[in-house]
């Protein structure tokens, strides 16, 4: 299985431009989130879904909005970039029922916002 | 609103030796799930261990044993033997029901192991 797939894996972007970060997983999981890390620090969650069609705010979900209109796709979409958003993100998933285990990282990706 | 604390920054481990990670969590919920994770310089996250809210048992998973203090609202991970390899950054995490399945992390800390 590929498990979760994010792309791109690095990305520059320019102030005031906007981009999507793509997030899929293969494992059927209902709950998905997206963090943000910045160097040195821990991980910040920007939003997450508990299924498609639901999504809900995390600790920072200001300049990002998602959808999630199938349960294996929970795209990221930047507007108006900004250089406070120069990090990396990541998307996870879990599978449904608070007592279950390992939540599923992607690879992470890099943006830089110049 | 919900928490996840590591207090300790940084810490140092002679390698061959076991070293403890704190972590301290608040929630009201009965059932929540807690997490560790391991992100070395590379930068992927790696699981190492999970503890439900309802185990009877601490976790473990080989040299990584998660010490659950329920009433004291801790789920420490204590690592035995340690390897040079062990040296990365270490997060908690936790979710729960009452906070509507979000899953947030701590701070993290970050592990050397001395040869």
């Amino acid at each position: 299985n590929a498990g979760v797939t994010q792309t791109p894996k690095f990305r520059i972007l320019k102030i005031g431009q906007s981009m999507t970060l793509q997030c899929t997983q293969d494992m059927n999981h209902n709950y998905m989130y997206w963090y943000r890390q910045d160097p040195g620090m821990g991980l910040k969650l920007i939003y997450y879904s508990v299924g498609a069609g639901i999504t809900d705010k995390g600790e920072v979900p200001n300049g990002y909005n998602v959808s999630r209109s199938t349960t294996e796709d929970f795209p990221l979409r930047l507007e108006l970039a900004a250089p406070s958003q120069t990090s990396v993100y990541f998307c996870a998933s879990i599978k449904a029922g608070a007592n279950t285990g390992e939540l599923f990282f992607g690879e992470g990706s890099r943006l830089t916002v110049l | 609103a919900q928490k996840i604390t590591q207090t300790q920054p940084g810490m140092f481990v002679q390698e061959k030796e076991a070293v403890t990670l704190d972590c301290t969590y608040d929630t009201s919920d009965p059932s929540y799930g807690l997490f560790w994770y391991k992100q070395p310089s590379s930068g992927e996250m790696i699981f190492l261990i999970y503890q439900g809210s309802y185990d009877q048992q601490n976790a473990t998973e080989g040299r990584y044993s998660l010490n659950f203090q329920k009433a004291r609202k801790s789920a420490n991970l204590v690592i035995s033997a340690s390897q040079l390899g062990d040296s990365a950054m270490y997060f908690c995490a936790m979710r729960s029901m009452e906070y509507g399945n979000k899953l947030v992390f701590g701070a993290g800390t970050i592990l050397r192991v001395k040869s």
